[in-house]
């Protein structure tokens, strides 16, 4: 049971470039989510999902889209990348509703620099 | 507005010690949920525990044990006779039914446990 997987693990990118972030899960969860972490700051939400087709924004959700075309996959897309997208990406996922107190499971985290 | 307070960056401890990590949370909801998360040095999340706002009662995991206290919104954490396998970033969050699908994290707890 692989739960839930990212890729790729680092990544360098020049500002500008755009690229994407890959996060499946095998659990059959109808919820998922993106965060970044930056130090200091633990993680912010980025954009979530809460079944196929469906997608909403989350905290921080500037200069980043997603799509949820099957329940397993939930890529997040850096458009025109920037500095300030250097961080840690986390892909998430749970059965249910993140208020309905389900445990979100974390993918491994995807490095991301900006140069 | 929903937050959570982590007062403790970093704590360094010799093996064997007891040491506790502080979480404060702020929430108007009734219904709520807090989570502890551990981020080792290899950097993924990994889930340790979930309590409603309507459990307060302690729990205790092998050497790890948890005190949830409404009267002051704290949430703390407690790792007794410590190993060096312990040393990570240890994250609280919250969630609450009124919230968004999302997780609110504290800014983090690295502990470092010294032989």
């Amino acid at each position: 049971n692989a739960g839930v997987t990212q890729t790729p693990k680092f990544q360098v990118l020049k500002t500008g470039q755009s690229m994407t972030l890959q996060c499946a899960q095998d659990m059959n969860h109808e919820y998922m989510s993106w965060y970044r972490q930056d130090p200091g700051m633990g993680l912010r939400l980025i954009h979530y999902s809460v079944g196929a087709g469906i997608t909403d924004q989350g905290e921080v959700p500037n200069g980043y889209n997603v799509s949820r075309s099957t329940t397993e996959d939930f890529p997040l897309r850096l458009l025109s990348a920037a500095p300030s997208q250097t961080s840690v990406y986390f892909c998430a996922s749970s059965y249910g509703r993140t208020g309905g107190g389900n445990t979100i499971y974390f993918g491994e985290g995807s490095w991301l620099t900006v140069v | 507005a929903q937050k959570v307070t982590q007062a403790q960056t970093e704590i360094s401890v010799v093996e064997k010690e007891d040491v506790t990590l502080d979480c404060v949370y702020e929430t108007r909801d009734t219904t709520y949920y807090l989570f502890w998360y551990k981020q080792p040095p290899s950097g993924e999340l990994v889930f340790l525990i979930r309590r409603n706002s309507f459990d307060e009662q302690n729990e205790i995991s092998g050497r790890y044990s948890w005190n949830f206290q409404k009267s002051t919104s704290s949430f703390n954490f407690t790792i007794t006779a410590s190993q060096v396998v312990d040393s990570a970033v240890y994250f609280c969050a919250l969630s609450s039914i009124q919230g968004a699908q999302k997780l609110v994290f504290g800014q983090g707890t690295r502990l470092t446990i010294n032989p």
